[in-house]
């Protein structure tokens, strides 16, 4: 049990492009999914936390209106790369909560991970 | 604001050895979970152990135990009967009770040695 599936997993994409990227939880309901950014050989930097019809929360010093957040669904939520540069060329994983204990102090179950490169 | 930090870059181990990693953490919270979560190669995420802040009794998984001193914000995680496939990077991280993010520390990579 606690799936968390990504797509793509892999996208090369070009400057000035968009791209979406998806997440979702296949066999529990997430009412919260979260964000994250990883550079090589570094850790995973929050990025913001998605819940289910309303507005996602963003990390300090994350821009709103380049990663688009919309959690849809309690099985869906979707990051989307506005206007794509290469600084933008990172791993990006989602998680979500596992819904087994009530809330924020359920367990966080990880995507796969997509790594985006922007030529 | 919550901290998580992790001073051993890398480490290494030979198969079958117990190897202890350490982590040490700041929070203003009093609701708040620890967790040890393991990063192999293919960079899946994989839960290796969960922590909750309110208990005194140290967490248990198979091979994986952890050292949780509260009153000196340390977590750390022992490897007993190391295996290859425990080689990866382990993150410890801090969990709000009450927004349920995580803050992650650096990372620590684990060789397991044949």
């Amino acid at each position: 049990g606690a799936v968390v599936s990504q797509h793509p997993s892999r996208v090369i994409c070009k400057s000035g492009t968009s791209v979406k990227i998806e997440c979702r939880s296949l066999d529990f309901q997430a009412t919260t999914m979260f964000w994250y950014r990883q550079f090589p050989k570094q850790s995973l930097m929050l990025m913001a936390t998605s819940n289910e019809g309303s507005k996602a929360t963003y990390e300090q010093g994350v821009e709103k209106d380049k990663f688009l957040i919309n959690h849809a669904s309690l099985t869906l939520s979707t990051l989307t790369v506005t206007s794509a540069h290469p600084e933008d060329s990172s791993f990006y994983i989602c998680s979500a909560n596992s819904g087994t204990s009530g809330g924020a102090v359920d367990t966080q179950y990880f995507g796969p991970g997509t790594r985006l490169t922007v030529l | 604001a919550q901290t998580v930090t992790q001073s051993q870059p890398e480490m290494s181990v030979q198969e079958a050895e117990t190897v202890t990693l350490s982590c040490t953490y700041d929070t203003s919270e009093n609701n708040y979970y620890l967790f040890w979560y393991k990063q192999p190669p293919s960079r899946q995420m994989i839960l290796v152990i969960r922590q909750e802040a309110y208990k005194q009794q140290n967490a248990t998984e198979n091979r994986f135990s952890v050292n949780f001193q509260k009153a000196a914000k340390s977590f750390s995680l022992k490897i007993s009967d190391s295996q290859l496939g425990d080689t990866a990077m382990y993150f410890c991280a801090h969990g709000s009770g009450n927004t349920g993010k995580l803050i992650f520390g650096q990372g620590t990579t684990l060789q397991v040695k044949p």
